[in-house]
């Protein structure tokens, strides 16, 4: 079974456009992130939720909206998309109990194009 | 606030010859040291991980790093590599907070010559 799913792994779409990503995790962890990836495989965190409450926002324009329905789901939309957009978003989830940070997994990675 | 730095952008080794990539880190307390790994069209898969404890760390697939305080390093080590090693590599730091942040390094490519 996938810990980390992601839908969908390419997504092809026009300037201006609305889209979303989608993610699941069935590992009962309690926090989830959002992660977008340049083409200089640069990795910079944009979101995180715990259980449900956004706990890290990053630098992000307002057009990247992060949704939990509930804590094993975090949704990414995008709204009036850019040029800029164009990049391998990932999701990652992980389980912090006390002081022990636990590990991130990540998903297999949703390839945005914007032409 | 923490940042991880890999100086070497690409490398490119033999097969079956050692390997050390470099990973230096500032935070002001003990971090939280990660290395993943991301094959080509991949996610990011954690190699090997050090929280505290042992300062040398074994991980998958045969590698290993080592902590070290005074030099702000924690360098991943395999000492004989395979061609399908060829990938990118991310060093990661975190430090516990309710954010559970992790920031990653620009990555090292490693290549493999047959």
């Amino acid at each position: 079974d996938t810990a980390v799913s992601q839908t969908p792994k390419y997504l092809v779409t026009q300037m201006g456009n609305d889209k979303s990503i989608k993610c699941e995790q069935n590992l009962g962890h309690d926090t989830m992130y959002w992660y977008k990836q340049d083409s200089k495989k640069f990795l910079k965190i944009m979101f995180s939720y715990n259980n449900k409450e956004l706990i890290i926002n990053e630098t992000v324009p307002n057009r990247f909206s992060p949704k939990s329905p509930d804590k094993a789901h975090l949704n990414l939309h995008i709204n009036s998309l850019e040029l800029g957009d164009s990049a391998v978003y990932f999701c990652a989830s992980s389980q912090v109990v006390q002081r022990d940070q636990g590990e991130q997994y990540f998903g297999p990675g949703t390839r945005l194009t914007v032409t | 606030a923490q940042s991880v730095t890999q100086p070497d952008i690409h490398i490119t080794v033999s097969e079956g010859a050692s390997l050390e990539l470099r990973c230096n880190y500032s935070y002001g307390a003990t971090p939280y040291l990660f290395w993943y790994v991301q094959s080509p069209g991949q996610g990011l898969q954690l190699l090997l991980k050090y929280f505290s404890g042992d300062t040398l760390v074994q991980g998958i697939k045969g590698f290993e790093a080592e902590f070290k305080r005074s030099q702000s390093s924690f360098n991943l080590r395999k000492p004989s590599v395979h061609w399908s090693d060829a990938a990118e590599y991310f060093c990661a730091v975190g430090a516990w907070s309710s954010a559970s942040k992790i920031i990653f390094g620009s990555g090292t490519r490693l290549s493999i010559r047959p």
